[in-house]
């Protein structure tokens, strides 16, 4: 069974910019949820989907969004680029069932210049 | 929002010796896991622990929810468990994980 898939694995962005990150889950996983870490903050939530729906957020700016599609790959998206967005982006799959066994996608490294 | 604290949070090791991570939490949990994390920023799944105890070779974990607190093992440690080791819980409802600070653990030959 495939696991948690992010693409891409690295990126180089200049600020002002956007960026759109993907996340596809393990089969049958119907809840993506998304992390940003950082060596100052550690790792820290910031929003999770079931079926197309946000149903969670963390405490990020609304630059910071993201979308579920009906085959339940996510993706993220961050606009407006600042320096402070460099950061490990990590995607979690999860079973339908709430409070279940989260596993980790490798993670998209972002680098803002 | 709940708190998850982790101790020691750096901790170097010969290779061959034994070791004790502790996740200590702020509010009831529904679920807690363990995380090692590689080199390369992957979250490899250790354990899925709500309460009692596992083991896995040679690691295993043990959950006391009453108390709010969480042990890791690691006996006989090797090279290639260094890294950095992160206990997270999943508190209300959904699925929101919330980690603990980690512990770096280094193991040297």
């Amino acid at each position: 069974k495939a696991g948690v898939t992010q693409t891409p694995r690295y990126l180089i962005k200049t600020r002002g910019q956007q960026v759109t990150l993907s996340c596809s889950p393990i089969s049958g996983h119907r809840s993506v949820s998304w992390y940003q870490q950082t060596p100052g903050q550690g790792l820290q939530f910031l929003f999770e989907y079931f079926s197309e729906t946000q149903r969670n957020k963390g405490n990020f700016p609304g630059r910071f969004s993201g979308r579920q599609f009906s085959n339940s790959r996510s993706e993220m998206n961050v606009s407006t680029l600042e320096l402070g967005d460099s950061a490990l982006y990590l995607c979690a799959s999860s079973l339908v069932k709430e409070n279940t066994e989260a596993f980790f996608g490798q993670g998209t490294r972002l680098t803002v210049v | 929002g709940i708190q998850v604290e982790q101790s020691p949070p750096d901790l170097i090791l010969q290779e061959g010796a034994n070791s004790t991570l502790r996740c200590n939490f702020s509010d009831s949990v529904n679920n807690l896991q363990w995380f090692h994390q590689n080199p390369w920023g992957q979250l490899i799944n250790l354990f899925y622990i709500p309460s009692g105890t596992k083991q896995n070779g040679r690691l295993s974990a043990t959950t006391v929810a009453t108390e709010r607190y969480s042990l890791l093992y690691i006996s006989s440690s090797q090279t290639t468990d260094s890294g950095v080791y992160f206990c997270a819980v999943l508190s209300g409802g959904y699925q929101k994980v919330t980690f603990g600070t980690g512990t770096k653990l280094q193991v040297i030959p």
